[in-house]
């Protein structure tokens, strides 16, 4: 089965910098490739998704890159504030349709230092 | 719509007790998850429903988990005999279709003692 790896475990930045976490997945037949976003006690809530046939997605602050070649993506977050600080978690399908079985990474914990 | 509704938002029981956990769905949405999240394992998936038919259920750890989807509008997931490794947050998710987002509930924190 999609075997996804995520790291860092842990992402310290200074307000105002940018964030970068980076994942890895396994199976070359994935083809979604949503991020959430999961404040401590609550959902996780999706932030951006990057379906297969896109190289890159942007939404304000927020961008997701894709490299299926190397099989790996990113998040990256630029000017990040406070309200940023959360867990992160990376999610592949690996079974050609969208929603379908989500693998997840073991998420980050981004911490937005004052 | 109230989004995905979970209930118990808490359940604590004694380790070999029956436990159900149950599940609303979003209306209109065909396909329904069962998540467990731990510290030490992240979000795992245990089993999907595409239009209350399981789909996958190969992440359910052994059988003394068990879920159903008797109609479009509600899901359960059974554990018995419950253990004490099964204390977890267990959500919830549904979905419109494939390429769709999945909206979480608010989880169930399950501590078995």
């Amino acid at each position: 089965g999609e075997n996804v790896e995520q790291h860092p475990s842990t992402l310290s930045v200074q307000e105002g910098d940018s964030a970068v976490i980076k994942c890895t997945y396994s199976d070359s037949a994935s083809n979604y490739f949503p991020w959430y976003k999961q404040e401590l006690g609550k959902r996780p809530q999706l932030i951006i998704d990057i379906r297969s046939n896109v190289g890159e997605k942007k939404d304000q602050r927020i961008a997701v890159t894709l490299n299926k070649t190397a099989k790996h993506f990113s998040l990256h977050i630029t000017e990040t504030q406070p309200e940023d600080s959360a867990v992160y978690f990376c999610a592949a399908s690996n079974s050609g349709g969208g929603a379908d079985g989500l693998t997840f990474g073991k998420g980050t914990h981004l911490i937005i230092q004052p | 719509d109230a989004g995905v509704i979970q209930s118990p938002r808490h359940e604590v029981t004694e380790m070999g007790q029956e436990v159900t956990l149950r599940c609303k769905p979003i209306s209109g949405h065909d396909y329904l998850f069962w998540y467990r999240q731990t510290m030490m394992r992240g979000l795992e998936l245990l089993i999907y429903f595409n239009n209350n038919v399981p789909i996958d259920d190969s992440g359910m750890p052994e059988d003394r988990f068990s879920a159903k989807m008797p109609n479009a509008s509600f899901s359960t997931l059974k554990i018995q005999p419950s253990e004490p490794r099964d204390s977890a947050v267990y959500f919830c998710a549904s979905s419109f279709g494939p390429y769709t987002e999945a909206f979480f509930g608010q989880g169930t924190r399950l501590t078995v003692v």
